[in-house]
């Protein structure tokens, strides 16, 4: 089964400074992987995607994502970071059932931004 | 814009009790998803259904049933809720398809069973 880890709950950065929020993975096959986002009391919402091509996915907000084969990671990233950001950070992979796809999570990764 | 709603933001049910979360979608999805959102254990699929009628098990599928008559509505069905089905529920739908796939999710529901 296709799984993905998030090895930090809670990462706490300064306004201004880059912001990394770290996932690996580990899958048969190719990865498609998702990176989502929930502000408080809100659903999920998609960031950005990798399925193939560039390793540098660019998504909403100013985030992008590195996709590393020989890591099997999949990080968030954004330059410069946003007490707006604050939020809980999923990562997910596609798994085909032969029915559906479905995506599998991380534990999550909270966000802190401080001024 | 797609829209997924579901039927309450909050909800207050007592042990034994039958209940049911609605979920629906505006943009003819075909697949719908249902998950639970705990506190260090993420998002976890309970159910999920391809097709009108159709349905699949998740990873947690026990104490729960599901039903779509209609391929906008999705329900999830708690028979006999149970203290630790306290979680917020989530409900999801998207595309069938490759580079398109993305899952779009509705704001939740936080079911407390007492």
């Amino acid at each position: 089964a296709q799984s993905v880890a998030q090895p930090e709950d809670q990462v706490n950065v300064a306004e201004g400074n880059p912001l990394t929020v770290k996932c690996t993975y580990s899958v048969s096959g190719n990865p498609y992987l998702f990176w989502y986002v929930q502000y408080p009391n809100r659903g999920l919402q998609f960031l950005l995607k990798y399925i193939t091509g560039d390793n540098l996915v660019k998504g909403s907000y100013g985030f992008e994502a590195e996709f590393n084969k020989s890591q099997t990671s999949f990080n968030l990233k954004k330059p410069s970071a946003l007490v707006s950001d604050s939020a809980l950070y999923f990562c997910a992979v596609r798994e085909d059932t032969g029915t559906a796809s479905k995506l599998t999570f991380g534990t999550g990764t909270r966000l802190q931004v401080t001024l | 814009d797609v829209k997924v709603t579901q039927s309450s933001r909050y909800l207050v049910k007592r042990t034994g009790e039958k209940v049911f979360l609605e979920c629906v979608q505006d943009m003819d999805h075909e697949n719908m998803f249902w998950y639970r959102q705990d506190p260090g254990l993420g998002l976890r699929l309970i159910y999920f259904s391809y097709d009108v009628k159709m349905k699949e098990k998740g990873d947690i599928p026990e104490g729960y049933s599901v039903s779509r008559e209609k391929k906008e509505r999705f329900s999830l069905i708690l028979e006999s809720a149970s203290t630790n089905q306290t979680s917020m529920y989530l409900c999801a739908s998207s595309l069938w398809g490759t580079s398109t796939y993305e899952q779009y999710f509705g704001p939740g529901t936080r079911l407390t069973v007492t």
